[in-house]
């Protein structure tokens, strides 16, 4: 089945400088590419998407890229602030028939130090 | 708009016994979702209803069970706890069953001594 490998586990940076989070994937099926945050407490949050036929999708200070041949994927995220601290998530989407069910790479905390 | 509401947020119970989670969105969506978190292993999917009237295993469906009430609600009955399933439970929905937005509940805290 898909597999999601996310690195690192852990990432500490200093407000202001850039974080870059990355995943692997293994079902060269998968078409869809989220990244979700999660604040203490709460659940997660769709922060931004890629589908497979697009390299780069930014929004604002987040950006993710796609490289489909090396099946690899990575969220980019410039001028940290504090608030940016959190757990991210990648995702894959299987895709079997219809069904298009995420699996989740095991997050990365960032902690973003003022 | 309360978006995904899970109940209850904390639950602490004894190893046999069992219990419900439930959950509710208003968002009109058709396809909902359960998810274990534990530390280190992200999200794993443990049952999913693509449309209301059906549901299906996902990748750790066992010891649950789920039911699609109606096209708001779906529940994760857990008949006899075991400590191994102590985690953070999350309730999630989507408009469909083809990739999209995940949208998450605040998570479920349940123990099991």
């Amino acid at each position: 089945g898909e597999n999601v490998e996310q690195h690192p586990s852990t990432l500490s940076v200093q407000e202001g400088d850039s974080a870059v989070i990355k995943c692997t994937y293994s079902d060269s099926a998968s078409n869809y590419f989220p990244w979700y945050k999660q604040e203490l407490g709460k659940g997660p949050q769709l922060i931004i998407d890629i589908r497979s036929n697009v390299g780069e999708k930014k929004d604002q200070r987040i950006a993710v890229t796609l490289n489909k041949t090396a099946k690899h994927f990575s969220l980019h995220i410039t001028e940290t602030q504090p608030e940016d601290s959190a757990v991210y998530f990648c995702a894959a989407s299987i895709v079997r028939g219809s069904q298009g069910n995420l699996i989740f790479g095991k997050g990365t905390k960032l902690s973003v130090k003022p | 708009n309360a978006g995904v509401t899970q109940t209850p947020k904390f639950q602490v119970l004894k190893t046999g016994q069992s219990m419900t989670l439930q959950c509710a969105q208003d968002m009109n969506h058709n396809s909902m979702y359960w998810y274990r978190q534990d530390p280190g292993m992200g999200l794993r999917l443990i049952y999913y209803s693509a449309s209301e009237g059906t549901t299906d295993k996902g990748e750790v469906p066992n010891g649950y069970n789920v039911s699609r009430l109606n096209k708001r609600e779906f529940s994760l009955r857990l008949e006899s706890a075991a400590p191994s399933q102590t985690s953070v439970y999350f309730c999630a929905s989507k408009v469909s069953d083809a990739p999209g937005e995940l949208f998450f509940g605040e998570g479920s805290r349940l123990t099991v001594l």
